[in-house]
């Protein structure tokens, strides 16, 4: 079964500082990953994705995010966080065998502190 | 069209009703997947389609739920004799295939009373 984890129910940080957002995943076959953003009242917002080459992927509004094949994971990074960030994360996944749905985490809301 | 366009916005059912919600997908896109967002933000997988095709409706509770995806017209997800716990937000996404990410349109919140 294809699952992914997000281990924090709330991420907070000061603005300013680096952020992470953790994500695990377990998935069939080579992963497809994904993270997405969802603002109040809006649907989800695409940020990178992970399908094979670098380990590192960049994505829209200096987000990134590393994938670790060792750790099955795939966490969510910003070098300096920005009060605008303040929204819920999702990480998802598509096993990349036949299966063309995503599979979400449980989501982390993440409030940047002036 | 370059977004995900769904309709309506909001819903208010009562309960034993039917409910119809639209969406039209980016043109091009030969993908469309519908996902239910429950309290707590759980996203779950309902139906997807490729082209006018049912691809996977693994996720499809089959008794009250069905979904279409005509040519020339919105897809559409129908939910006879609605009850509480279809109350959510019902959103709509499409992509070009495997490897290309979702594109998600608004969503249509539904509200069974």
């Amino acid at each position: 079964a294809q699952s992914v984890a997000q281990p924090e129910d709330q991420v907070n940080v000061a603005e300013g500082n680096p952020l992470t957002v953790k994500c695990t995943y377990s998935v069939s076959g080579n992963p497809y990953l994904f993270w997405y953003v969802q603002y109040p009242n809006r649907g989800l917002q695409f940020l990178l994705k992970y399908i094979t080459g670098d380990n590192l992927v960049k994505g829209s509004y200096g987000f990134e995010a590393e994938f670790n094949k060792s750790q099955t994971s795939f966490h969510l990074k910003k070098p300096s966080a920005l009060v605008s960030d303040s929204a819920l994360y999702f990480c998802a996944g598509i096993s990349g065998a036949g299966s063309y749905q995503l599979t979400f985490g449980k989501g982390t809301k993440l409030s940047v502190i002036p | 069209g370059e977004e995900v366009a769904q309709t309506p916005k909001h819903l208010v059912r009562g309960e034993g009703q039917k409910a119809k919600l639209y969406c039209a997908p980016i043109k091009g896109h030969s993908y469309v997947f519908w996902y239910q967002q429950v309290l707590k933000n759980e996203f779950k997988f309902l139906i997807s389609f490729q082209n006018e095709n049912v691809f996977d409706e693994t996720g499809m509770p089959k008794e009250r739920f069905s979904a279409k995806c005509l040519p020339n017209s919105p897809c559409s997800l129908e939910i006879q004799a609605t009850k509480l716990e279809d109350s959510a937000v019902y959103f709509c996404a499409s992509d070009g295939g495997l490897g290309s990410e979702q594109y998600f349109g608004p969503g249509t919140r539904l509200t069974v009373t």
